[in-house]
C-alpha cells in the first residue's frame, strides 16, 4: 500500500534560519509528489509538485524540494524562514489505485518559528 | 475566479444524527474529492466524484455517502454519526486532464464537525 512518512512531528527554527522538512514515500510506480501547507483555519495550499524531469523543483513562497528516488525521499527546503511560514506542512503522493486520483498524505510536520 | 468553498464552517451534532456538508468547486473543475482530517493527522481520502458518479473510494463505511450535481458542486452525507467522526472535512476540486495523477487538487477551508 502507498504510504508517506513525515518523521518530524514538530520542528522549531529561528527566523532567518534554513529549514528542511523530511518526507519519505512508499509507492510502487513513478510517484507524483506534492507538498501542501495548512495554516490555522485554512485549507491546504499547494506549495510545489514533482511529476518528472528535474529532481529539484521550485514552489511558491521561496520553497523548493528535491526528489531522490534512491532514498524514496522528497524533502522540502527553504533557505531563510520567515515568521509567516509557521504552519503545518503535509507531504503527499498521488495514488491511482482503487480508481480516481487520491492523495495519500503523511501525518504532517508542525513548524514553529521563533523570532 | 472563485476558489473552493465549503459550508457550513462549523457544525455540532450528537451521536446517531445525520449530517450533510456542502462544497462548491472551483470554476472550471469537474472533479470533487472529500477528505477527513482527524486532529493531529493528515487528511484521509473518503471518495471522489467525476461526472456525478463515484470514482474511487477510501476505507470508509457506507454510511459515508456523497453526491455530485450537474454544476459540479458536491455533498458529503454521514449517517448514524459516531464520536470518531469528529474531524475537519475537506473538499478538493480538480480539473480532469489527460494524465489523471497530474490533476492538481485545490482545497477548501473545510467544515469542522464535532459529534457529542
Amino acid at each position: 500500500a502507498q504510504s508517506v512518512t513525515q518523521p518530524d512531528i514538530h520542528i522549531t527554527v529561528s527566523e532567518g534560519a534554513s529549514l528542511e522538512l523530511r518526507c519519505n514515500y512508499s509507492y510502487g510506480a513513478t510517484p507524483y509528489l506534492f507538498w501542501y501547507v495548512q495554516s490555522p483555519g485554512q485549507g491546504l495550499q499547494l506549495l510545489l509538485k514533482y511529476f518528472s524531469g528535474d529532481t529539484l523543483v521550485q514552489g511558491i513562497k521561496g520553497f523548493e524540494a528535491e526528489f531522490k528516488r534512491s532514498q524514496s525521499s522528497f524533502n522540502l527546503r527553504k533557505p531563510s524562514v520567515h515568521w509567516s511560514d509557521a504552519a503545518e506542512y503535509f507531504c503527499a503522493v498521488g495514488d491511482l489505485t482503487g480508481g480516481g486520483n487520491k492523495l495519500t498524505f503523511g501525518t504532517g510536520t508542525q513548524l514553529k518559528v521563533e523570532l | 475566479e472563485t476558489g473552493v468553498t465549503q459550508s457550513p464552517t462549523h457544525l455540532i451534532k450528537t451521536r446517531g444524527q445525520q449530517v450533510t456538508l456542502r462544497c462548491s468547486s472551483q470554476s472550471g473543475h469537474n472533479t470533487v474529492s472529500w477528505y477527513q482530517q482527524a486532529l493531529g493527522q493528515g487528511p484521509q481520502f473518503i471518495f471522489q466524484y467525476y461526472r456525478e458518479e463515484e470514482n474511487g473510494r477510501g476505507n470508509f463505511p457506507p454510511r459515508f455517502s456523497g453526491l455530485q450535481f450537474p454544476n459540479y458542486s458536491s455533498e458529503l452525507n454521514v449517517n448514524a454519526l459516531e464520536l470518531d467522526d469528529s474531524a475537519l472535512y475537506l473538499c478538493a476540486s480538480s480539473p480532469r486532464g489527460q494524465t489523471l495523477a497530474k490533476n492538481i487538487q485545490y482545497f477548501g477551508a473545510g467544515t469542522r464537525l464535532s459529534v457529542l
